[in-house]
């Protein structure tokens, strides 16, 4: 069992603001880190899929940054809207098809 | 195109009943998944198949069965239902295991969940 987290737990922001938020995971045997985003009532789907350190993916205004080498990814949202409201999970995959989810940054966008 | 089918929707158990969670995916995807979702914690795996006839245990095994009938469905079995296993149950796929390095396509689809309640 492998400790992945994430911070901040939830948080609220004003529409047009720029956001971000942190995936910690352990810093060995790293294969993959995953982003999902997960709305209410829906089931998860995925943002990126980062493997080399340093990778920097980027989907509309959301983007991520991957730091394997101090276990770290952040995750970043530009000029925040409300349907950007949701769940952002990541997960750490260290091989044996076995994903490791964190507890997930809720956000609502206030309008 | 369907994507990841799961049934029922919706259980309710009472404790010591089975049950069998159906999971169909349309994306000829090799890899298929179960997870359960409780409050608080993060979506932990239960069982995988990382093809079909394979397979494998996850991080909360116990109390479950699974079956890979063919390439596009996964079952999960409840042999004898218990309270702590209420819970929302999450059946993916992917197109190989997830980390395989430069592989974009390794993302997991996700069902829409079912809920189920052991009372």
């Amino acid at each position: 069992i492998l400790n992945v987290e994430q911070s901040p737990q939830s948080l609220h922001v004003q529409e047009g603001d720029s956001t971000n938020f942190t995936c910690s995971f352990p810093s060995s045997n790293f294969y993959a880190l995953h982003w999902y985003r997960w709305e209410t009532a829906k089931s998860p789907e995925a943002l990126f899929v980062m493997t080399l350190n340093g990778d920097e993916k980027k989907k509309g205004r959301i983007s991520a940054t991957l730091n394997t080498k101090e276990g770290y990814s952040y995750l970043y949202i530009k000029g925040s809207q409300p349907e950007d409201s949701a769940t952002y999970l990541c997960a750490f995959y260290t091989g044996a098809n076995n994903l490791f989810f964190g507890t997930g940054t809720r956000l609502t966008v206030i309008p | 195109n369907a994507g990841v089918t799961q049934t029922p929707k919706f259980q309710v158990l009472k404790t010591g009943q089975s049950m069998t969670l159906q999971c169909a995916q349309d994306m000829n995807h090799n890899s298929m998944y179960w997870y359960r979702q409780d409050p608080g914690m993060g979506l932990r795996l239960i069982y995988y198949s990382a093809s079909e006839g394979t397979t494998d245990k996850g991080e909360v095994p116990n109390g479950y069965n699974v079956s890979r009938l063919n390439k596009r469905e996964f079952s999960l079995r409840l042999e004898s239902a218990a309270p702590s296993q209420t819970s929302v149950y999450f059946c993916a796929s992917s197109e190989a295991g997830p980390g395989l390095a430069g592989d974009s396509y390794n993302e997991q689809f996700f069902g829409p969940g079912t809920r189920l309640t052991v009372l």
